[in-house]
């Protein structure tokens, strides 16, 4: 079962403007952390923002937002005042305990294209 | 403070041979994780190591292998390759249990 979904391969957004990256999460696992990456074409990942299941408030990082919401299992990342540069592959991801390890499952990602 | 770095860059190698591909940790970080990421998807968790072992595997069949030494650093090794083994594959760093693992540039590899 696919237990991060993104649902918008590809989205368009003129500079300076928000936009809205969806995310939707499984997990039985009462505790759990949820992450937003930035992949630029030179392929590195890039971290982004943290959500842990307890935190209290919706994490923020300069123009990062997370809209979190957690009986929906929702987790949408929020990029304000978008900038040229802001054009790269987005992945949501969920940290999951396995065995001794703790990996990420990742989504398939969403393109951001971030027009002038 | 030094990040996460991969080596080799690219790589071209033909069905069948072998393959090793190096990541150096970030500084005072355990933890090396390596993922698979086929082109369009997201990356895939190959296995873990901490403190020199693998303590965490995904689904990959045995052929792909690891290493990781005493300062940390670590390999990945992937034997008999296949035409499928073409990805960008990425190491990442951390502390154990830490929220955030750190990530590397990446090898791009592809199988001919």
């Amino acid at each position: 079962a696919q237990k991060i979904t993104q649902t918008q391969p590809g989205m368009f957004v003129q500079e300076k403007e928000a936009v809205t990256l969806d995310c939707t999460y499984d997990t039985s696992d009462p505790s759990y952390g949820l992450f937003w990456y930035k992949q630029p074409s030179s392929g590195e990942m890039i971290f982004l923002i943290y959500q842990g299941s307890y935190d209290q408030q919706n994490a923020t990082e300069g123009r990062y937002s997370l809209n979190f919401q957690k009986a929906r299992k929702s987790a949408n990342l929020v990029i304000s005042a978008s900038q040229l540069g802001d054009s790269a592959m987005y992945f949501c991801a969920m940290r999951e305990a396995q065995g001794g390890s703790e990996k990420l499952v990742f989504g398939k990602g969403t393109k951001l294209t971030v027009n002038p | 403070e030094t990040g996460v770095t991969q080596s080799p860059t690219h790589l071209i190698k033909t069905r069948g041979q072998q393959v090793t591909l190096r990541c150096s940790s970030q500084s005072g970080h355990n933890t090396v994780s390596w993922y698979q990421q086929a082109l369009g998807q997201g990356p895939q968790f190959i296995f873990q190591y901490y403190r020199e072992e693998e303590n965490g595997r995904g689904n990959f069949p045995p052929r792909f292998s690891g290493l990781q030494f005493p300062n940390y650093s670590s390999e990945l090794n992937v034997n008999a390759l296949e035409l499928d083994d073409s990805a960008l594959y990425l190491c990442a760093s951390s502390l154990m249990r830490d929220n955030e693992q750190f990530f590397g540039p990446g090898t791009r590899l592809t199988v001919l």
